[in-house]
């Protein structure tokens, strides 16, 4: 199966660490996507990429997150000095260019304490 | 601000009866729909989509049919079956803008 998939599925961090999460969309979608959900919530828009660019990044991604996309291919999600806030999971979605239908990841649950 | 709305948080329905979920939404840029389906411990899947220049689409068991007047839509399932419990997710897109802003899902129950 060539799903998109997300490492690692939970994490457990203290409050101050860095963590970082991996993404590995579809292998021929060029757009990836990364969402932020919270309990009783819709999954919230962080930022997305096409092919490495990184071309929109929502309000909600404080200077403590950075994302990347190197080559175009996989992408990572940083949060530096975690917050209890920031225990969420964290969803990635991929596209193909021109579709507005995004296929998600099983998603990376992170907790902060 | 909540832009994409789905003023029902949970709906139990008989197997085999039709499920019917809402979705309202405020921002007239939207142009396209989706649905997606959500089980514990996974992402979202995706269901079904309509673009604004249709007002329905039919996939299998499952019918959006969406309402731009009243800025609307619905997703129908007939007849529904015990694996279509799950939290059931309206987003929507707008034309130049890539990202998916979604409600904040409908809990679905079918009962035996």
């Amino acid at each position: 199966d060539t799903g998109v998939s997300q490492n690692p599925r939970h994490k457990i961090t203290k409050r101050g660490q860095n963590v970082t999460f991996r993404c590995d969309p579809i292998s021929e979608h060029n757009r990836l996507y990364w969402y932020r959900q919270t309990l009783g919530q819709g999954p919230e828009f962080l930022t997305y990429f096409q092919n490495e660019a990184q071309l929109e990044k929502s309000r909600l991604l404080s200077d403590r997150f950075s994302a990347e996309r190197p080559k175009g291919s996989f992408s990572t999600l940083e949060i530096q000095r975690t917050e209890q806030g920031d225990s969420a999971m964290y969803l990635c979605a991929s596209s193909l260019a021109g579709k507005y239908e995004q296929y998600f990841g099983p998603g990376t649950r992170l907790t902060v304490t | 601000d909540q832009q994409v709305k789905q003023n029902s948080p949970s709906l139990s329905v008989q197997e085999g009866r039709i499920s019917i979920l809402n979705c309202d939404y405020t921002n007239s840029m939207f142009d396209y729909f989706l649905w997606y389906k959500k089980y514990p411990a996974e992402g979202p899947t995706f269901l079904i989509s309509i673009s604004s220049i249709k007002d329905k689409n039919e996939d299998g068991r499952f019918t959006v049919f969406l309402n731009k007047s009243a800025k609307h839509l619905s997703l129908h399932i007939v007849p529904s079956q015990p694996g279509d419990s799950a939290v059931y997710f309206c987003a929507a897109s707008g034309s130049g803008n890539e990202k998916l802003t979604f409600g904040t899902g409908t809990r679905l129950t079918i009962i035996p």
